[in-house]
């Protein structure tokens, strides 16, 4: 089984901090996708990276694909208390194929 | 356009019966997977169906579990016999999946929550 290792488990700041969430693999993903859930709702697709490198920006999100394509971090400036959820990273071997997820970190932003 | 949808949203059974969860995928969508997810943990992946051909079924727990999309649209998953353990949210998600890299991204229904008791 290839696995998606996600740090920090939990997080838990105050609005207006700065944050960064890891995924770590040791095999390599034709893409990666972050998502974000909430309670009692299904994961909402926040980006996906194909690029060794790539860095995308959404607002105050930016996330990273690692050069080797192992690896990807979520970074979020300033966050705010509507940035609450959990973050999911997946990635896939190959195009159209499952998704293999990460177990997710739980952020709590608080005012 | 509409996402995908799952019916019911909440499902109680009693240990041993039978249920059966459904998912809407977005139209036109030919891909459509099923996953699991533990309380607190991320999906793991069950079964996947490329229109109606069943491509994957190695994450299926046991062969309690079925999945099925006869006309390459709908699909449903049935658990016989349900164990307690098999209390889960069960997700669908579908896909573009054109076998072009883009088409990676799955796009997930809110779920349906099984308990057994």
């Amino acid at each position: 089984t290839q696995l998606l290792e996600q740090s920090p488990q939990f997080l838990s700041i105050q609005e207006g901090e700065n944050l960064t969430v890891y995924c770590n693999s040791s095999s390599v993903f034709s893409s990666l996708q972050w998502y974000r859930q909430e309670p009692g709702e299904g994961p909402v697709l926040l980006v996906t990276v194909v690029t060794g490198g790539e860095v995308k920006k959404l607002k105050r999100l930016t996330f990273q694909f690692g050069d080797a394509r192992k690896d990807s971090s979520l970074h979020i400036t300033a966050a705010q208390t509507g940035d609450t959820g959990l973050y999911l990273c997946a990635g896939a071997h190959q195009a159209g194929t499952a998704l293999i997820f990460g177990k997710g970190t739980t952020l709590s932003v608080s005012s | 356009g509409a996402g995908v949808s799952q019916s019911p949203r909440y499902k109680v059974a009693k240990r041993g019966q039978d249920v059966a969860l459904r998912c809407d995928p977005i139209s036109g969508h030919v891909s459509l997977f099923w996953y699991q997810q533990a309380l607190g943990q991320g999906p793991e992946f069950l079964t996947y169906f490329q229109n109606e051909a069943q491509l994957d079924k190695s994450g299926l727990p046991s062969d309690r579990f079925f999945a099925e999309r006869p006309e390459g649209s709908v699909s449903t998953l049935k658990i016989q016999r349900t164990q307690q353990e098999d209390s889960a949210v069960y997700l669908c998600a579908s896909s573009l999946s054109l076998g072009k890299i883009w088409y990676n991204e799955q796009f997930f229904g809110p779920g349906t929550r099984l308990t057994v008791l």
